[in-house]
């Protein structure tokens, strides 16, 4: 079966640096998404990985194993705004998304 | 003007009456897609679509229908609602000519089944 695995929740302090793991099982890779979920709003594209390595954008960046199914995304500069959920999402054999639960990150002042 | 709209976006229904979820995009994708999020599971897919003609069934679409009536229009159907269909519904659309195929989401239709 196909399996994607993240941590429930996670809490970090304002001004602080936070990763979010996250593992994954599926039947063909082409690709890793991260996607940001405010509460009650849509999900909105952070990053994509499709080679290992790190990929950095602004505060945020995304890493990828391929050989681990391992990727984690790492968040610096914590600012209260960035109390969401985190979504990773593979992009299985026949090109389609194999979504986590998300990981619910709290920010504390 | 959002790129990916959905109506309702709220929505209160009984068991046994037929609903339909609409969704409208301007961003000129070919592909759209819909999903369910229930709290603590990750996205679901129901349908997608990658053409006017072209209609495919995901992961979850028992009790799901849906209709592309034209490249911009997606919309979903249940025909007989019941409580567990209680959810938030996204759409979404992708670029199949793009390099990534990211996903593009509508704001979201809350539907709740008494």
């Amino acid at each position: 079966g196909q399996n994607i695995d993240q941590p429930t929740e996670m809490t970090a302090t304002e001004g602080a640096i936070v990763q979010i793991n996250c593992t994954y099982q599926t039947s063909g890779f082409n690709g890793l998404f991260w996607y940001q979920q405010h509460a009650g709003e849509a999900p909105t594209f952070l990053s994509y990985n499709v080679l290992d390595g790190l990929e950095e954008k602004g505060r945020f960046s995304s890493f990828l194993s391929r050989s681990k199914g391992y990727s984690y995304l790492l968040l610096k500069e914590l600012q209260m705004k960035d109390s969401a959920s985190y979504l990773c999402a593979v992009k299985d054999s026949n090109y389609q998304l194999i979504w986590g639960a998300g990981t619910k990150l709290i920010i504390k002042p | 003007d959002a790129d990916v709209t959905q109506t309702p976006r709220n929505r209160i229904t009984k068991t046994g009456k037929r609903i339909m979820l609409e969704c409208s995009q301007t961003k000129g994708h070919d592909r759209m897609y819909w999903y369910r999020q229930d709290p603590g599971l990750g996205l679901r897919l129901i349908y997608y679509s990658f053409d006017v003609k072209d209609i495919n069934k995901g992961e979850i679409s028992d009790g799901y229908s849906v209709s592309r009536q034209a490249q911009a229009k997606f919309s979903l159907s249940l025909e007989s609602a019941i409580p567990n269909q209680t959810a938030l519904y996204f759409c979404a659309t992708s670029d199949g000519q793009g390099e990534t195929y990211e996903q593009y989401f509508g704001p979201g239709t809350r539907l709740t089944v008494t």
